[in-house]
């Protein structure tokens, strides 16, 4: 069965300081998808990353990074010198390679960046 | 391009009442889905559909109808509606099951629904 896990229910930091949100996953596929996505404070869902099973580079966006560990099944996502607009909770997901129309999401984490 | 739209954005029901939530995309994206948000609980799965007249259930269908009859919309049937029911629904759609793509899952804004 598949499931994605995201320990962290909630994080709290100051502006500037960078931050790690964990996602762990656990799948029978050798070929699957992982995804992170954001939800703000107004709610809709704002994708951010897809990343496939063969492919464990780290990725980097502006702030945003993300680090792929198969070994560890861990799909991390670290913010760098957080913002308050980064304020929002944060979905891991998982897919199988060939049914990405179904997603399995985390419970989430919601980050709060304080001034 | 609007791209994934649902309508109402709030609705309120009472306990055995039925209504429809709509969702529509013009992107001509083949794989639609519903989900619901419910807290601490993420987003769990409803129904989904693979393209006009083909839709196959999710991981918590109960309570809910859905149908298909063109590309662009996907209506979600709430039959009898339920306190249990009381939640965010999530409409979201994909361009097709393609690996070797980027296709990714486009959610629209959301409908909140109570049920008293």
């Amino acid at each position: 069965a598949q499931k994605v896990t995201q320990a962290q229910t909630e994080i709290s930091v100051v502006e500037k300081e960078d931050v790690t949100l964990d996602c762990v996953y656990e799948t029978r596929d050798t070929t699957y998808y992982l995804f992170w996505y954001k939800q703000p404070p107004s709610g809709e869902l704002v994708f951010l990353i897809r990343r496939n099973s063969f492919d464990e580079q780290n990725e980097i966006s502006g702030r945003y990074s993300w680090n792929f560990q198969k070994s560890t099944s861990s799909f991390n996502f670290t913010i760098t010198a957080s913002q308050v607009v980064d304020s929002a909770v944060y979905f891991c997901a998982l897919s199988e390679a060939d049914n990405t129309d179904k997603l399995i999401f985390g419970t989430g984490t919601r980050l709060q960046v304080f001034p | 391009n609007a791209g994934v739209t649902q309508t109402p954005k709030f609705q309120v029901l009472k306990t055995g009442q039925s209504m429809t939530l709509q969702c529509a995309q013009d992107m001509n994206h083949e794989y639609m889905s519903w989900y619901r948000q419910d807290p601490g609980m993420g987003l769990r799965l409803i129904h989904y559909s693979v393209g006009a007249g083909i839709t196959d259930q999710g991981e918590v269908p109960n309570g809910y109808n859905v149908s298909r009859s063109t590309t662009e919309d996907f209506p979600l049937r709430l039959l009898s509606a339920a306190p249990s029911q009381t939640s965010v629904y999530f409409c979201a759609s994909n361009i097709g099951r393609n690996p070797t793509s980027t296709d990714t899952q486009y959610f629209g804004p959301g409908t909140r629904l109570t049920v008293l």
